[in-house]
């Protein structure tokens, strides 16, 4: 497996608590990506990063923000939980400097959230 | 904008049987595809690129402009290739974004 690992693994909360999940690769790839897995919907990217301090709204951002104050590290704060992020959150990576590898993403073990 | 469509939630077949998971997609400009796999408890990972044209673990998938799919095909299908699939889509350009389908979870009976 690349080296990204994501933190925690498994979360409980409850409505209107923050929430902040931690993605860490130790690949120095470029980008970086959250991703929300639901059924039926499959994976949809919530925020994306291709630089420190760059970022950008994916499809589904709402009620999520992101940093990046280093390469390695890309959080994802849910400022006020709701039950609907309820969800399996994966972070993912991508560009190394091998030019066939530049756009596969690699991805992290997941971040089960549950709002109650 | 963008969509990647798997029109099966599931799909079950007996081993040694041929398999497709269908894609198709919907894009404007010239797509790169890409099908993902995820074996239960493993991580998402990718399994084949189109413009790679290659085979692995004898998946095979086939751009088809005209129809704007890419289903992924294998003529006979094992065991261990029970797992989720996703479809997914780079239109990305610069930002290698992903658009993904919604997934067909592949069962393969003894």
């Amino acid at each position: 497996d690349a080296g990204i690992t994501q933190s925690p693994r498994h979360k409980v909360t409850e409505t209107g608590t923050p929430v902040t999940l931690r993605c860490h690769q130790t690949e120095n790839h470029r980008y970086m990506y959250w991703y929300r897995q639901d059924p039926g919907h499959g994976l949809r990217l919530i925020h994306y990063s291709y630089g420190v301090k760059d970022t950008d709204k994916g499809e589904v951002s709402d009620g999520y923000s992101v940093s990046r104050s280093k390469t390695e590290d890309f959080l994802l704060t849910l400022e006020s939980a709701t039950s609907s992020q309820t969800s399996v959150y994966f972070c993912a990576i991508s560009e190394s400097l091998r030019t066939e590898h530049n756009n596969e993403q690699f991805f992290g073990p997941g971040t089960r959230l549950t709002v109650l | 904008a963008q969509r990647v469509t798997q029109p099966e939630k599931l799909l079950s077949v007996f081993k040694g049987a041929p398999v497709e998971l269908k894609c198709n997609y919907s894009y404007s400009g010239s797509p790169e595809l890409f099908w993902y796999v995820q074996y239960s408890r493993q991580r998402l990972q990718l399994l084949l690129r189109h413009i790679s044209r290659e085979s692995i673990k004898g998946f095979t998938a086939d751009l088809n402009k005209g129809e704007t799919s890419f289903h992924l095909k294998k003529p006979f299908a094992q065991e261990e290739d029970s797992a989720m699939y996703y479809c997914a889509l780079d239109s990305s350009g610069s930002a290698r974004q992903l658009t993904f389908g919604s997934g067909t979870q592949l069962t393969v009976l003894p």
